[in-house]
This record gives C-alpha cells, structure tokens and sequence, in this order.
C-alpha cells in the first residue's frame, strides 16, 4: 500500500536561509510523486511534481524535489527562504492509473526574520 | 484562473445532526473528490465520483456518508448523523482527467465542528 512520511511536523528557517523539507514513500512501482502547499484560509495548490523523466523537477515560488529511487525519497528544497513562503507543505503520491491522492501529514514552515 | 470553491468555510454542529457540506467544482470537470484531514493528521481520500456514481471510496466512507452532484453544478458530502470524530478540514477537489490525478484543483476546504 501506498504512504507518505514526512518528518518534522514544524520546520522552523531563517530569511535568506536553505529549505529542506523531507518526504519518504511508499509505493510497489514508480508513482507520481507531489508538493502541495496551503496558505492560510487557503485550499491545496500544487507546487510541484514528479511522472517520468528529469529527477529534479522545478516548481513555483522557486521551490523543487529530487525524486531519488534508491532512497524512495522526494525532498523539497528552496536556496534561500522567504518570509511569504511561510506555510503548510503537503509531500503526496499517487499510483500511475490511480486518481486518489496519498497525503503526509503535512509540515509547517516557519519562517524566521 | 477558474477555482473550486466550497461552503460554508466553517460549519459548527451538535452531535447526531446531520450537515451537508458544499462544493462547486469547475465547470467542464468530470470528476470529484472528496478528502478530509482531523486536525494534526494527514489528508485522507473519501471517495471520487464521476457520472452520477462513486467511483472509489475508502474505508472511512461509511454508510453515513453520501455524495450527490443534485444539480450539475454543486458536489455534495452529506454525514447523516455526525460523530465528535468527523471534526475535521473537508476538501473538495474536481478534474479533468482521472489519468492526471495531478490535475486535480482543490477548494479551501470546510472546517466541521462536532460539538
């Protein structure tokens, strides 16, 4: 059966400085692999994913994850934090031919000035 | 940008009443979903729905839940008689294609409250 893991519940960094958040899963064959992040009062948007191809992969805000195989691991990282990137981050898989979404529980970035 | 939406964003109610929960999804979508997440746990599917019937559902989809699509426009999740323990953040989230499940848009999300 499919999950998702993410460690850290709250992860706190400093403006300016590297974001990591980590995702492992679980899956029998190759998934597609997800971020979400939600604002506050907001619904689950979509801030990268992984189907096939290049392993590092690009999303919006200037965020990306590395889907590593081997490591059944799907961290995602940003270089330099902003304050306004202050949120709740979703790591997410789905089976290839599935349409439900397994989700993490979830990590709360916080963003120090 | 077209967006689903969702009433109310929160909905208190008193144990063993029944609430219905909202949602429109965007208009040329197919197919809707449900998930919900208890405060501090993951986001969880509840079921997928497409051409007036339920394509999937999970085990937490019991027969106190249903869905309905009543009028072409409005998704429904109705808990016929609420528990302490279906407190929790309700999403509702509508595609195009079942084969992109990345494609699915989600709405803000109901806040239910069982007192």
């Amino acid at each position: 059966a499919q999950s998702v893991t993410q460690l850290g519940s709250h992860v706190s960094v400093s403006e300016g400085a590297l974001v990591l958040l980590r995702c492992n899963y679980s899956s029998s064959v190759p998934p597609y692999l997800f971020w979400y992040v939600q604002y506050p009062n907001q619904g689950l948007q979509l801030l990268l994913k992984y189907t096939t191809g290049a392993t590092l992969v690009k999303g919006i805000n200037g965020f990306e994850a590395e889907f590593k195989k081997s490591e059944t691991s799907f961290h995602l990282t940003k270089p330099s934090a902003h304050m306004s990137d202050a949120a709740e981050y979703f790591c997410a898989v789905s089976d290839r031919g599935d349409d439900k979404i397994i989700f993490g529980k979830g990590t709360r970035l916080h963003i120090l000035p | 940008e077209p967006e689903v939406t969702q009433t109310p964003s929160h909905q208190v109610t008193q144990m063993g009443q029944e609430v219905i929960l909202r949602c429109v999804p965007i208009s040329n979508h197919l197919y809707f979903y449900w998930y919900r997440q208890i405060l501090g746990q993951k986001v969880e599917f509840l079921v997928s729905f497409y051409n007036n019937e339920i394509s999937e559902k999970s085990e937490i989809f019991d027969d106190q839940f249903s869905v309905e699509r009543p009028d072409g426009s409005n998704f429904t999740l109705k808990i016929r008689s609420t528990k302490l323990e279906d407190s929790a953040m309700y999403f509702c989230a509508s595609n195009f294609n079942r084969e992109l499940p990345y494609e699915q848009y989600f709405g803000p999300g109901t806040r239910l409250t069982v007192t």
